[in-house]
């Protein structure tokens, strides 16, 4: 099982710049997560799927993040534009169903220069 | 707002059991006890997690108290490789309540 993908690992752009980050999860798991980690906030969640439909956005910071799913098997974070304080590790999860055990991805740095 | 309280760091030593400590004094009826680990610059790994039953697996052991204010994981034997970040985490199997909440978690240092 390969596990939950994303992409980039590592990105670097500058302020005011559009990002997308990617995000692949295990396949037959129904819902998504996308979480955020700074030092300052720890870890926290922007948004989770269900069966492709967003449930809780409720933690996206601002109209500058939006986050999609098109498919089972795809989701994007994107990022217009971005600022030097999104600079973060962005994390992706998936699971059976929302409320069973979620396993993450190896998350992308983010940094906005 | 986590609901679990956790002190900031410990240590161990290599081989020797870690026994990591959660306060969850008000944990409802409803709600799991889920334990993940974050060894540096990579995600958060599931650990294991229960209700109020003992719980073991290949990696680690949860005791949770008869009134399910607290609980211990335990890592039998402990390697350099434990050593991370372990977030203890209350969280309900229905509604708004099943997210998932990380607090500040508690360091484990595992010394040769």
């Amino acid at each position: 099982d390969a596990g939950v993908i994303q992409s980039p690992r590592h990105e670097v752009t500058e302020m005011g710049q559009e990002v997308t980050l990617r995000c692949k999860p295990i396949s037959g798991h129904n819902s998504l997560f996308w979480y955020r980690q700074t030092m300052m906030r720890g870890l926290e969640l922007l948004i989770y799927f269900n069966n492709n439909v967003p449930i809780d956005d409720s933690g996206m910071p601002e109209d500058r993040f939006s986050a999609k799913m098109p498919n089972a098997s795809f989701s994007t974070l994107k990022i217009q534009p971005s600022e030097p304080r999104d600079s973060a590790v962005y994390f992706c999860a998936s699971s059976l169903d929302h409320t069973d055990t979620q396993y993450f991805g190896p998350g992308t740095r983010l940094t906005v220069l | 707002d986590a609901k679990t309280t956790q002190p900031p760091s410990m240590d161990c030593a290599e081989g020797r059991a870690a026994n990591l400590p959660c306060n969850h004094s008000t944990i409802s009826g409803n709600e799991y006890v889920y334990w993940y680990r974050q060894i540096h610059s990579q995600g958060p790994q599931y650990i294991i997690h229960g209700l109020k039953n003992n719980e073991t697996n290949e990696m680690a052991s949860l005791i949770i108290t008869e009134d399910r204010k607290s609980s211990t994981l335990i890592l039998p034997h402990a390697t350099l490789r434990d050593t991370a970040v372990y977030y203890c985490i209350v969280r309900s199997n229905t509604g708004a309540n099943s997210k998932l909440t990380f607090g500040k978690g508690i360091t484990l240092s595992v010394r040769p």
